[in-house]
């Protein structure tokens, strides 16, 4: 089964909006991790929430984790154009020894000035 | 802040050719990652490893593949013989603790490796 399938796969708004990107899984996890990626380069990772915690801040980002229904949606308030990027979240299944993370394939936003 | 470093950033290679992509986790991390990353697609899991050994591989991580620590700082990605579908990007990983709750992976910038 996938992991991390993030909707939509495409977000287009203006500056200033807020965007709003969700990710769903199938396993437990021990935690969601929400990573962004610019054209082409490596991974920076933006949020950790863990599997006990229900919403966690961090500057203009919110994510929130429902883990009754394995969904978790990032939030990104006043979006600039400097946002434009790849947003994927990443889980770890519960029982797994090796802990790599799951990647879902991404949402891809577009912050038009 | 300490960070993970790939060389190269960019590798050119012939098919069939052999390729080693390096890494430099932080250094006091314990586990260790490769992902790759085909262009447009996911990131996928390749590999952990720890205590000097394999952990987990998924199936991308056939017998083309192998990694190693040679030192202490290193942690190297070979390919031994390299296909066209072996183009991506290549991230290495690396994280600290081993409780699960909360294990952080910090990521390299990446090495893109292309296969003609």
């Amino acid at each position: 089964s996938q992991q991390g399938e993030e909707d939509p796969q495409a977000l287009s708004i203006q500056e200033g909006e807020n965007a709003t990107m969700n990710c769903s899984y199938k396993t437990s996890i021990n935690n969601l991790q929400w990573y962004r990626q610019n054209s082409g380069r490596g991974l920076v990772h933006l949020i950790l929430i863990r599997s006990n915690e229900r919403e966690k801040h961090s500057g203009r980002l919110r994510v929130t984790l429902d883990t009754s229904k394995k969904s978790s949606s990032l939030l990104i308030t006043a979006s600039r154009a400097a946002d434009t990027a790849s947003y994927f979240c990443a889980t770890d299944a519960r029982d797994n020894y090796g802990q790599n993370f799951v990647f879902g394939p991404g949402t891809r936003l577009s912050v038009l000035p | 802040e300490p960070e993970v470093t790939q060389t190269p950033s960019h590798q050119v290679t012939q098919m069939g050719q052999e390729v080693i992509l390096r890494c430099v986790p932080i250094s006091n991390h314990l586990y260790f990652y490769w992902y790759r990353q085909i262009l447009g697609q996911k990131v996928e899991f390749l590999v952990s490893f720890y205590n000097n050994e394999i952990s987990e591989k998924s199936e991308i991580f056939d017998d083309q593949f192998s990694v190693e620590r040679p030192d202490g700082s290193n942690f190297t990605l070979k390919i031994r013989s390299t296909k066209l579908e072996d183009s991506a990007m290549y991230f290495c990983a690396s994280r600290l603790v081993h409780e699960r709750i909360d294990n952080e992976q910090f990521f390299g910038p990446g090495t893109r490796l292309t296969v003609l």
